[in-house]
């Protein structure tokens, strides 16, 4: 079955960067687009970006162009997320999640980032 | 970007009693494909995201058949057909037919 297992929480502070993992199992990784999808405390779901099987191409939400790099390493099936210049506003939980072909079809069980001086 | 609306916010539902979720987009989300990607998701209490309905109306794999979808254009429809205890939780539709995808603000369904 598809499993995506998603690095612990982290705590930084202001201004510091944070690299999530997720690493996929259960269907052929490098065959599908991945996608990053965050969720601030008590709030909705916020879409970040996605990034093609090869990792060649990404597209990121405006909002967070110049701070996100997503990348991914089919050799070990694993996708990352690098946040930079972090503020309190990207206190989240943070979703890795698999494209089903326009839509998300399966997601990490989150992971907690927390800003604060 | 496209706007997602949902109302109600919020929906206090008697157990077995159904339930409906309307969500507005601001433009058509017919693709150029032909295809309008427009998909429901569940987020129970502490737990990620579930994909519930696809493409409108498609159920994902082990969804109940009392998930229902349906609509076309600009608006659509989630329907619980009877509500159970597990489908207490939030419901977010989706649109994947332009990026930045975009979510509507949720529903939160619980039991009265």
């Amino acid at each position: 079955q598809v499993q995506l297992m998603q690095s612990g929480a982290e705590v930084k502070k202001p201004g510091a960067s944070v690299k999530i993992s997720c690493r996929a199992s259960g269907y052929s990784f490098g065959s599908y687009h991945m996608h990053w999808v965050r969720q601030a405390p008590g709030q909705g779901l916020e879409w970040m970006g996605i990034i093609t099987p090869s990792g060649e191409s990404t597209i990121y939400a405006q909002k967070f162009q110049g701070r996100v790099t997503m990348t991914r390493d089919t050799s070990t099936s694993t996708l990352y997320m690098e946040l930079n210049s972090l503020r309190s506003e990207d206190t989240a939980v943070y979703y890795c999640a698999k494209d089903g072909y326009y839509i998300v079809d399966y997601w990490g069980q989150g992971t907690p980032v927390t800003v604060s001086s | 970007d496209i706007v997602m609306t949902q109302t109600p916010l919020s929906s206090s539902v008697t157990l077995g009693q159904p339930a409906s979720i309307s969500c507005r987009s601001s433009q058509s989300l017919v693709h150029s494909d032909g295809s309008t990607h427009l998909s429901w998701v569940q987020q129970r209490p502490g737990q990620p995201p579930r994909l519930l309905i696809y493409k409108i109306s498609n159920r994902f794999s082990g969804v109940p058949d009392r998930f229902s979808g349906s609509g076309a254009g600009t608006d659509f429809t989630l329907k619980i057909s009877r509500v159970e205890a597990e489908d207490v939780g939030v419901y977010y539709c989706m649109q994947g037919t332009q990026y930045p995808w975009t979510f509507g603000q949720g529903t939160k369904v619980e039991i009265k």
